[in-house]
C-alpha cells in the first residue's frame, strides 16, 4: 500500500466552480501536510502548508485535515482557467526530513 | 532573489555516462533534497541533505550521488547513466528545525538518456 493515495484524475470543472482534491494516507505519525501546484514544465509551487488538524484558508484556497479519517482535502472556491493545473499533496511525519508525495490530480477549469 | 536554481534545465546523455545536475540556493535553508518525477510514480526523494557533509538516501538511492560541501549547493550525481534513469528530476529546499518543513523546489532538469 502507498504511503499517499491521490485520485489522478482528471478533473474538468466550469470556470466559477468549487473544485474539491483530496488525499488519503496510511501513516498515523504525518504531521505536516502541504498542497503544491505545479503547471505544466515547472516546478511544483507551495500552495498551503498546515501542521496537524484543522483548517486553513488563503485568499480562494482552504486546506483541510482530518487525522481521525487520515484524509486531507484542498478546496478552490470560484475557479479561475490559471488554476489549471496537477496540484499534488505532501505529508511527513514529526521529523520533517522525508515527505510522501501523492502522484498529482489533474485539474482543467473550462471558461 | 534568485531562490533556488538548476541547471542544466536539459540533458541528453548516452547509457554508462557520468551526469552531474546542479542544484543552488540562496535561502541559506539546511535541508536540501532531489526527487525524480515519473508518470505514475508521482515525485520520489532519491536523497536528502540536513546540512553540509550530512546526507541520506530516500526512496531511490540506487544508481546516485549526492555530496554537499557547502550550505548552498547539492549536486546529484548518476555515476554510468541507464535509460531508466530518464527523468525529470527536481531540486527543494526547506529550513528544517524551528524554521518550518515546507519545501521549496527548483525549476527542474529534463534528462535524457539515450
Amino acid at each position: 500500500q502507498k504511503e499517499v493515495e491521490q485520485d489522478p484524475g482528471p478533473l474538468s470543472v466550469p470556470e466559477g466552480a468549487i473544485v474539491s482534491l483530496n488525499c488519503t494516507y496510511s501513516n498515523s505519525a504525518f504531521q505536516y501536510f502541504m498542497w503544491y501546484r505545479q503547471y505544466s514544465r515547472k516546478g511544483p509551487e507551495l500552495l498551503m502548508y498546515t501542521y496537524s488538524s484543522g483548517n486553513k484558508e488563503d485568499g480562494r484556497f482552504t486546506a483541510q485535515v482530518d487525522k481521525s479519517s487520515k484524509y486531507i482535502s484542498l478546496f478552490i472556491r470560484d475557479s479561475q482557467p490559471s488554476d489549471s493545473a496537477t496540484y499534488l499533496c505532501a505529508m511527513s511525519a514529526k521529523t520533517g526530513n522525508q515527505f510522501y508525495f501523492g502522484t498529482g490530480t489533474s485539474l482543467t477549469v473550462i471558461p | 532573489d534568485a531562490g533556488i536554481t538548476q541547471s542544466p534545465r536539459y540533458k541528453i546523455t548516452e547509457t554508462g555516462r557520468q551526469v552531474t545536475l546542479m542544484c543552488h540556493q540562496t535561502w541559506s535553508h539546511s535541508y536540501m533534497f532531489w526527487y525524480r518525477q515519473d508518470l505514475g510514480h508521482g515525485l520520489r526523494l532519491i536523497y536528502y541533505s540536513a546540512a553540509a557533509d550530512i546526507t541520506d538516501k530516500g526512496e531511490v538511492p540506487d544508481g546516485y550521488v549526492v555530496s554537499r560541501s557547502k550550505t548552498e549547493n547539492f549536486p546529484l550525481t548518476l555515476e554510468s547513466a541507464t535509460r531508466s534513469q530518464t527523468s525529470v528530476y527536481f531540486c527543494a529546499s526547506c529550513k528544517g528545525p524551528n524554521g518550518g518543513y515546507e519545501q521549496y523546489f527548483g525549476p527542474g532538469t529534463r534528462l535524457t538518456v539515450t
